[in-house]
């Protein structure tokens, strides 16, 4: 069964400090994985996207890595900001014929502090 | 436009009702996504729109939901005689393959049944 497990549920932080959000998957066959960013009220917006051959990947203070041996993949908050308080969504993509399904996972919630 | 929007942004009725949401994607996408998403939990896939066909209608999760899309723009999901479980925040996406299949995601609406 395809699935997306996202860890911690929940994080809280202080204000400048880094995190680490994790994300395995037991999706096949893979065809990329994305990071999410999902404001309260808001859809969610895209970080990062990642294909097989990719290990890592930035954008701004997000860093997302990927190791499509063990299936599992991270995105790493450098200096954090009040702002950056919001959930995070692993999500990814396997091949169905005409369509790419996406599998979402259950997003970690991260709280930044001041 | 800009971005995609859906209407209502909030919808409350009550149980037994049939309600309408709508969407509009980002104009030249071709792919449009609904997504249902209950508090606290991930985003549930319902349907999956090329051009106004849906090939992929498996996430729907019963004969009282439906949706049509027109156009090849707007696209409505209409839920028939409401229940309360049917109460969550239904997300519309599209994408476009010139942008990497990537799915920008509106704002959603959020359904309550009382």
């Amino acid at each position: 069964k395809n699935q997306v497990e996202q860890s911690p549920q929940s994080l809280i932080i202080l204000e400048g400090k880094n995190c680490t959000l994790q994300c395995n998957y037991t999706v096949s066959p893979f065809s990329n994985l994305r990071w999410y960013k999902q404001d309260t009220g808001r859809g969610p917006v895209s970080l990062t996207i990642m294909t097989f051959s990719e290990n890592t990947k930035s954008n701004g203070r997000y860093t997302a890595t990927l190791d499509a041996d063990t299936k599992q993949s991270s995105l790493h908050i450098t200096a954090s900001q009040l702002s950056d308080s919001a959930s995070y969504i692993c999500v990814v993509s396997a091949y169905g014929g005409a369509t790419n399904k996406l599998i979402f996972g259950t997003g970690t919630l991260l709280a930044v502090q001041p | 436009g800009a971005g995609v929007s859906q209407s209502p942004s909030n919808k409350v009725t009550e149980k037994g009702k049939d309600v309408e949401l709508r969407c509009d994607p980002i104009s030249g996408h071709t792919a449009l996504y609904w997504y249902r998403q209950r508090l606290g939990q991930g985003l549930e896939f319902l349907i999956y729109f090329q051009g106004n066909s849906a090939p992929d209608k498996s996430g729907l999760p019963s004969d009282r939901f439906s949706a049509e899309r027109t156009g090849e723009s707007v696209s409505t999901l209409t839920i028939q005689r409401t229940q309360q479980e049917d109460s969550a925040v239904y997300l519309c996406a599209s994408s476009s393959y010139l942008q990497d299949n990537e799915q920008f995601f509106g704002p959603g609406t959020r359904l309550t049944v009382l």
